[in-house]
C-alpha cells in the first residue's frame, strides 16, 4: 500500500493564481483531512471529510474549496493564491473502528511558495 | 471549543537526562490522543496514542504518555533523552478530525 499520497511535493504561485493540491489513499479510509503547518502554529484544519460526498470546514477554511467524489481522493483547491497561503499542507486520511489500527495516516507534505 | 495546549514553547535538556513535554487538552467526549514528532523540513511520525484501557501507553523510540482524565493531560516523558529526539513535538487530540497544539521544540545539548 502506498498510504497517503500528496502532489506536488513544491510549489510556486504567484499572487492571484490558482491551483489544485492532489491527495490520494489507498487504505480505504472514510475520513480525510486538509491541515497547514506554519511556524509556531502546529498544524489546523482546513477541511476535511467523513466519506465521499460529504465535507466541513476547519478551523481555517477561508480560500480554499474541497470536494469528495471518491473514496480515494479529497483535493484541496486555491481559487485565487495569496501570499499568507504559503505554507506547509498536509493530507491525512483516518480510521476509527476501535482496534489496534485506528489512527491517521499523513502524507508527506506540500511546501507552498505563493509570491 | 476543542483545544490542545502545550505550555512550553521551547525546552532545553542534556543529553541523557529526562524529559517530559506538557500537553493538556479540551474536548467534549472521551478523546483520542496523540503524540507526534517532526524534525525539520520532514513530515509527522506518530510516537503514540491513546484510545482507552490503560492510562501510561508505551510508543516508539522509548518514549510513553500517560493520560489523566481528571487533569486533562496526556503528557510524553523519556527517562533518558539521546541527541537524535532533538526535534518539535506536537500533541493531538480528536478522530475524524484533528486538533494540534502549537508545538513544544525540543533541543539537547550534548
Amino acid at each position: 500500500n502506498a498510504g497517503v499520497t500528496q502532489t506536488p511535493k513544491f510549489q510556486v504561485l504567484k499572487t492571484g493564481q490558482s491551483m489544485t493540491l492532489q491527495c490520494a489513499q489507498d487504505m480505504n479510509h472514510e475520513y480525510m483531512s486538509w491541515y497547514r503547518q506554519d511556524p509556531g502554529m502546529g498544524l489546523r484544519l482546513i477541511h476535511y471529510s467523513v466519506g465521499a460526498g460529504i465535507t466541513d470546514q476547519g478551523e481555517v477554511p477561508n480560500g480554499y474549496n474541497v470536494s469528495r467524489s471518491t473514496t480515494e481522493d479529497f483535493p484541496l483547491r486555491l481559487l485565487s493564491a495569496a501570499p499568507s497561503q504559503t505554507s506547509v499542507y498536509f493530507c491525512a486520511s483516518s480510521f476509527f473502528q476501535g482496534g489496534g489500527k485506528d489512527g491517521y495516516t499523513f502524507g508527506s507534505g506540500t511546501r507552498l511558495t505563493v509570491v | 471549543a476543542q483545544s490542545v495546549t502545550q505550555p512550553d514553547i521551547h525546552i532545553t535538556v542534556s543529553e541523557g537526562a529526562s524529559l517530559e513535554l506538557r500537553c493538556n487538552y479540551s474536548y467534549g467526549a472521551t478523546p483520542y490522543l496523540f503524540w507526534y514528532v517532526q524534525s525539520p523540513g520532514q513530515g509527522l511520525q506518530l510516537l503514540l496514542k491513546y484510545f482507552s484501557g490503560d492510562t501510561l501507553v508505551q510508543g516508539i523510540k522509548g518514549f510513553e504518555a500517560e493520560f489523566k482524565r481528571s487533569q486533562s493531560s496526556f503528557n510524553l516523558r523519556k527517562p533518558s533523552v539521546h541527541w537524535s529526539d532533538a526535534a518539535e513535538y506536537f500533541c493531538a487530540v480528536g478522530a475524524n478530525k484533528l486538533i494540534f497544539g502549537a508545538g513544544t521544540r525540543l533541543a539537547v545539548h550534548p
